[in-house]
């Protein structure tokens, strides 16, 4: 039971122009959202998160946009930079617990 | 500071054999996390302690994993009688207290358990 989901296994942009990620969750109880990001050989790092309570949060570079009628979350990435080509993962947790139920990830591709 | 570190950084055995995996947390990180990452996959939760209970262990698959974390820092993952299935990366985690804090889980570089 894939409580998480995040269809598209890969994404490719040019430097510059704007990423979208996407991932969708089934599980109406979740009360907070996640995006971290992992590059080859280390652990996940915590990017952004987002509150059940709001429809977007944004910090720098990086925008959330959930939309909780369609049980749907993104993450703009703007401008995009080589450097953040890596593994994206969408996670999903309920309050007052620090289990994290996460996605399967999308690679970005982020071309010079 | 010194981050989340886990040892060892790999570990091969043979099905049926015992073995520990041990994560040193953040220093002052009361919240502690095990998951283990398949090729292709998210990270899948096994177990968390606060402090030094456990407060979720229903991601265990089953009565062969076993984690602990006597004083609350350290933790030791423990797999017996070891099935080729097992082969994965085991991630640490820690983070602060609760509530918001539980957001920000800070990972290690995992430990990659091969099976023969």
């Amino acid at each position: 039971d894939q409580q998480v989901k995040q269809n598209s296994p890969s994404l490719s942009v040019q430097e510059g122009r704007i990423s979208i990620l996407n991932c969708d969750y089934t599980n109406s109880m979740f009360d907070y959202f996640l995006w971290y990001k992992k590059y080859p050989a280390e652990g996940p790092t915590f990017l952004i998160s987002i509150s059940s309570i709001k429809d977007k949060n944004e910090d720098g570079r990086f925008t959330v946009f959930l939309n909780k009628s369609a049980k749907h979350l993104s993450l703009h990435i703007v401008p995009s930079q080589p450097g953040d080509s890596a593994v994206y993962f969408c996670a999903a947790r309920r309050s007052n617990t620090g289990k994290l139920i996460f996605g399967q990830g999308t690679t970005l591709q982020v071309k010079p | 500071g010194a981050g989340v570190s886990q040892t060892p950084s790999n570990k091969v055995t043979e099905k049926g054999k015992y073995v520990e995996l041990r994560c040193d947390p953040i220093s002052g990180h009361t919240a502690l996390y095990w998951y283990r990452q398949s090729l292709g996959q998210g990270p899948e939760f096994l177990i968390y302690f606060q402090g030094t209970g456990a407060a979720d262990d229903s991601g265990l698959p089953n009565d062969r994993f076993f984690a602990v974390r006597p004083e609350g820092s350290v933790s030791t993952l423990k797999i017996q009688r070891t099935e080729r299935g097992d082969s994965a990366v085991y991630l640490c985690a820690s983070s602060l207290g609760r509530g918001a804090n539980y957001n920000e889980q800070f990972f290690g570089p995992g430990t990659r358990l091969t099976v023969l």
